[in-house]
C-alpha cells in the first residue's frame, strides 16, 4: 500500500540553524499538509499547499517557516531559525483532493539544543 | 469552548469487550470526520472517514457521526491487544481543508 514517507526520522539542531525536513507525499495526491505535535499536545496544523502554492496556512506558521515542491516527489518545510519551542514531531500529510481523507507520514521529531 | 473535545483517558478494557470513543465538537461547519489510530513514534493511520451524519461500519469498527448534538464516536467490537494505542478524532469544513484534531483517547486492552 502507498504510503507517505519522512526523513530524516529524528533531526538534532542547535538554536537559531536552518532545519529542512523532508517528505515523499503519495505519488497520485494533489494536496501536501505539515502538523506538528508538541509533546504531550494536540496535532496542530501548520500549513497546505497545492499547485505549488501554499493555500492555507496557521498562525505559527510565520515568516521562519516556508515549504518548497523542488521536484516531482518531495515536499519539504524549512525553518530559518530554530527556537526552543519548535521542538516537537513534524507529520506530512497527503491526500488525492481537498477534501478527502489525509495519509499521515510516521513523522520527524525535531529536537533543538 | 475548545473547537474539539476527547477524553484523554487512559482507557482500560478486557480482550473481547466493546469499546466506544468519543468526541465533540462546537464547529457547526464540520462535515468531514475521521478517526486516527496512533501507536507510540508513528505517525496517525486512518481508520474510518465519514461525511455528514450517519454510521459507517468497516470491520470491528463503527464511525457515528450526529451532526445535531455535534458528537462522534468510535466503536470497537471484539477489542483486541493489538488495538491498543491512542485514537485521534480530526474533523474538518467549510472552506478549508485542514484537520482539527482532539487531544485523543489512549486504549489499553488487556490479554
Amino acid at each position: 500500500e502507498p504510503e507517505v514517507t519522512q526523513t530524516p526520522s529524528h533531526q538534532v539542531t542547535q538554536m537559531g540553524q536552518e532545519v529542512i525536513l523532508r517528505c515523499v507525499p503519495i505519488s497520485n495526491h494533489l494536496y501536501f499538509y505539515w502538523y506538528r505535535q508538541i509533546l504531550g499536545q494536540k496535532v496542530e496544523f501548520l500549513v497546505s499547499f497545492y499547485n505549488n502554492e501554499i493555500s492555507e496556512k496557521s498562525e505559527i506558521f510565520d515568516d521562519q517557516f516556508s515549504v518548497e515542491r523542488p521536484d516531482g516527489s518531495n515536499f519539504t518545510l524549512k525553518i530559518r531559525s530554530t527556537k526552543l519551542e519548535d521542538s516537537a514531531m513534524y507529520f506530512c500529510a497527503s491526500s488525492p483532493e481537498g477534501n478527502q481523507p489525509q495519509h499521515f507520514g510516521d513523522g520527524t521529531r525535531l529536537s533543538i539544543l | 469552548q475548545k473547537e474539539v473535545e476527547q477524553d484523554p483517558g487512559p482507557l482500560s478494557v478486557p480482550e473481547g469487550a466493546i469499546v466506544s470513543l468519543n468526541c465533540t465538537y462546537s464547529n457547526s461547519a464540520f462535515q468531514y470526520f475521521m478517526w486516527y489510530r496512533q501507536y507510540s513514534r508513528k505517525g496517525p493511520e486512518l481508520l474510518m472517514y465519514t461525511y455528514s451524519s450517519g454510521n459507517k461500519e468497516d470491520g470491528r469498527f463503527t464511525a457515528q457521526v450526529d451532526k445535531s448534538s455535534k458528537y462522534i464516536s468510535l466503536f470497537i467490537r471484539d477489542s483486541q491487544p493489538s488495538d491498543s494505542a491512542t485514537y485521534l478524532c480530526a474533523m474538518s469544513g467549510g472552506s478549508s481543508y485542514k484537520l482539527i484534531f482532539g487531544s485523543g483517547t489512549r486504549l489499553l486492552v488487556r490479554p
